[in-house]
């Protein structure tokens, strides 16, 4: 398996554009996650999706933020309008449910720098 | 409250020395499974450990072990011979199995680097 892909790698754009983040998770994972790390507030949840019901969405900044995931094998992350206070990396990650050891696979990431 | 907590934001080993990296945790569940990964400068979030509330035993893998003092909730990561390789951030995270879903909630890190 390839792993859980995440595209782009890097993504740079304007304030007040509209930015998508895509994540393909590995095969056979029923649960996706959207992370956010910064400097400032670390690794935090986002949502997660379960058989691609979103289950948590708590973590989402403000409405600005929104999260779809159509079917089992792909996921988006859309920020409309982007701001400056985005720019992060965004991790998705997949796993099966009550994952042990290695069982939760995370993404390369996708660093988002809004200027 | 936090439910994580990394109290070391960073560290100095020698080359070929161990190391222990600090983890107390914070839940009522009775059931939950604790984690190592390890974030080089490239980015990526490697596992390296886990460790389940109701095993018996300390979990290792290689070079690494987890010393897992379930009464005090701590879950420090044990980095036995250090390499250069081993430079990098090392997060401790936790998965409550009957409180929170299937998600995992990160502490803030620690910077590790390793000095020749």
């Amino acid at each position: 398996d390839a792993g859980v892909i995440q595209s782009p790698r890097h993504e740079v754009t304007e304030m007040g554009q509209e930015v998508t983040l895509r994540c393909k998770p590995i095969s056979g994972h029923d649960y996706l996650f959207w992370y956010r790390q910064t400097m400032m507030r670390g690794l935090e949840l986002l949502i997660y999706f379960n058989n691609n019901v979103p289950i948590d969405d708590s973590g989402m900044p403000e409405d600005r933020f929104s999260a779809k995931m159509p079917n089992a094998s792909f996921s988006t992350l859309k920020i409309q309008p982007s701001e400056p206070r985005d720019s992060a990396v965004y991790f998705c990650a997949s796993s099966l449910a009550w994952a042990r050891a290695g069982g939760y696979t995370f993404g390369s990431g996708t660093r988002l720098t809004v200027v | 409250a936090q439910k994580i907590t990394q109290t070391q934001p960073g560290m100095f080993v020698q080359e070929k020395e161990a190391v222990t990296l600090d983890c107390t945790y914070d839940t009522s569940d009775p059931s939950y499974g604790l984690f190592w990964y390890k974030q080089p400068s490239s980015g990526e979030m490697i596992f390296l450990i886990y460790q389940g509330s109701y095993d018996q035993q300390n979990a290792t893998e290689g070079r690494y072990s987890l010393n897992f003092q379930k009464a005090r909730k701590s879950a420090n990561l044990v980095i036995s011979a250090s390499q250069l390789g081993d430079s990098a951030m090392y997060f401790c995270a936790m998965r409550e199995d009957n409180n929170a879903g299937n998600m995992l909630t990160f502490g803030g890190g620690t910077r590790l680097m390793v000095k020749p």
